[in-house]
């Protein structure tokens, strides 16, 4: 079946570190993929999407390339901000079809 | 404007009670989704439906009932709950596109006594 395999948190960075938070996955057909993030407290809010192979999404600074030939979806920002701590997790589906999630990855960033 | 609510946001119970949370969405979509959140924050499917029709339920045991008055509403009923249904439960909805992203509630924070 479908899975989701993420970078193992907890990361911690100072703020305006570069970050990298890595996402593989394995899956049938073509699903679309997604990071979400959930901030202390909260519901899990989309951060961005790619819905085919070398689609780029993007959000609030933050990057991922839809990679077919590596399976991946690396999470990427240039310069964190202590508002950046959250946990990540990333997704595949899309649709009518049920998300399958990573393990999700806490980031914490330090002033 | 809230887009997907859940009721309540936390639920304090015993053992053995029945209990049910509820969850609203105003997107106009097609497709609405239980997940469990456990304490190692791990999101798993539960069930959805899509215009009222159970499509996807996934070996959840039989005291988990959802129900869906009308495509904009799904809520969970648990039976005789236990310990172990002690996590956060998050509803969330999508339209039937192939590449629609889901929208998520607010979760609800369930602890069994």
């Amino acid at each position: 079946g479908d899975s989701v395999t993420q970078m193992e948190g907890p990361v911690t960075l100072s703020e305006e570190a570069f970050l990298t938070i890595n996402c593989t996955y394995t899956a049938t057909g073509y699903p679309s993929l997604f990071w979400y993030v959930q901030y202390p407290g909260e519901g899990l809010q989309l951060l961005l999407k790619a819905t085919k192979a070398d689609d780029k999404g993007s959000n609030k600074g933050f990057e991922a390339t839809y990679r077919k030939e590596t399976t991946s979806f690396h999470l990427e920002k240039g310069s964190v901000q202590v508002s950046d701590s959250a946990v990540y997790f990333c997704a595949l589906g899309g649709g009518n079809e049920k998300l399958t999630f990573g393990t999700g990855t806490r980031l914490t960033i330090i002033p | 404007d809230t887009a997907v609510s859940q009721t309540p946001k936390y639920l304090v119970t015993q053992m053995g009670n029945d209990k049910s949370i509820k969850c609203e969405q105003n997107l106009g979509h097609d497709t609405m989704y239980w997940y469990k959140q456990d304490s190692k924050k791990f999101l798993k499917i539960m069930f959805s439906y899509n215009n009222k029709e159970l499509i996807i339920n996934e070996t959840v045991p039989n005291r988990f009932s959802p129900k869906s008055p009308d495509k904009a509403h799904l809520n969970l009923h648990i039976n005789s709950l236990e310990l172990g249904d002690s996590a956060v439960y998050f509803c969330a909805s999508s339209h039937e596109t192939p590449t629609g992203e889901q929208y998520f509630g607010p979760g609800t924070r369930l602890t069994v006594t």
